[in-house]
């Protein structure tokens, strides 16, 4: 499955929005009506950090202005309200068929 | 937490064996991963293994290649590399994708 991430590059003001899309080739629902779409930031010499799982849930410690959605091939996640601290690379992955698959990433810079 | 260890430097057609030691969860209930980071480059998996390790699956790149296995009595994620290729340079994270190792640093070079 190929995961498609556009922009490449975004940079945003702090307070304003940002949103990031990624496209998958194949349907992430599964028969158990979840959807398989992670979304994790890395910041320079760290590995990701999960952020989002199974399209739309908010990992243990993240700021509810992270959110996730979309359905079948299409999803997205929008920050409310980017933060300094948001800087960095968004990656989405899907896990419900090996191999598992990472979009190209997104550096989303904070001016 | 997850502590990866056993990269270095080897040459190419070398081996390397990779361990990772969890701590504060019941290891032996979850799936784990193998994920690495070529420099400038994203993340790719390389292989997970579920609970009980009879279920393994592998990147295709790695397959015959790499092994991979735990010993859940040991809290502990191994993978083997032989017939190692410059394109295997990487940081090798393990991770159950809620939880990231640092990671350990494979180069292979002459």
């Amino acid at each position: 499955i190929v995961m498609t991430q556009t922009p490449v590059s975004l940079s945003v003001t702090p307070g304003q929005p940002a949103s990031i899309s990624c496209k998958s080739s194949q349907s992430l629902l599964n028969s158990n009506g979840k959807t398989h779409v992670y979304w994790f930031l890395q910041k320079p010499g760290q590995p990701p950090r999960l952020m989002i799982y199974e399209l739309s849930s908010r990992f243990s410690g993240v700021p509810d202005r992270f959110i996730g959605s979309g359905s079948g091939t299409d999803f997205t996640l929008e920050i409310r309200r980017v933060e300094a601290e948001d800087v960095g690379v968004y990656y989405c992955m899907q896990n419900i068929q090996v191999p598992l698959t990472f979009g190209g990433g997104t550096y989303v810079d904070v001016k | 937490q997850l502590v990866e260890s056993g990269g270095g430097l080897v040459q190419p057609g070398g081996s390397l064996r990779l361990s990772c030691e969890a701590s504060g969860f019941t290891f032996s209930n979850f799936w784990m991963s193998w994920v690495r980071q070529a420099p400038g480059r994203g993340p790719e998996w390389v292989a997970n293994i579920n609970q009980d390790g009879t279920e393994i699956y592998y990147v295709d790149s790695v397959k015959g290649r790499f092994t991979i296995s735990r010993d859940n009595t040991k809290n502990s994620l191994f993978l083997h590399m032989n017939s190692l290729r410059a394109e295997d340079t990487a940081v090798y994270y393990c991770s159950d994708f809620d939880l990231w190792g640092q990671g350990t640093r494979v180069t292979v070079s002459s």
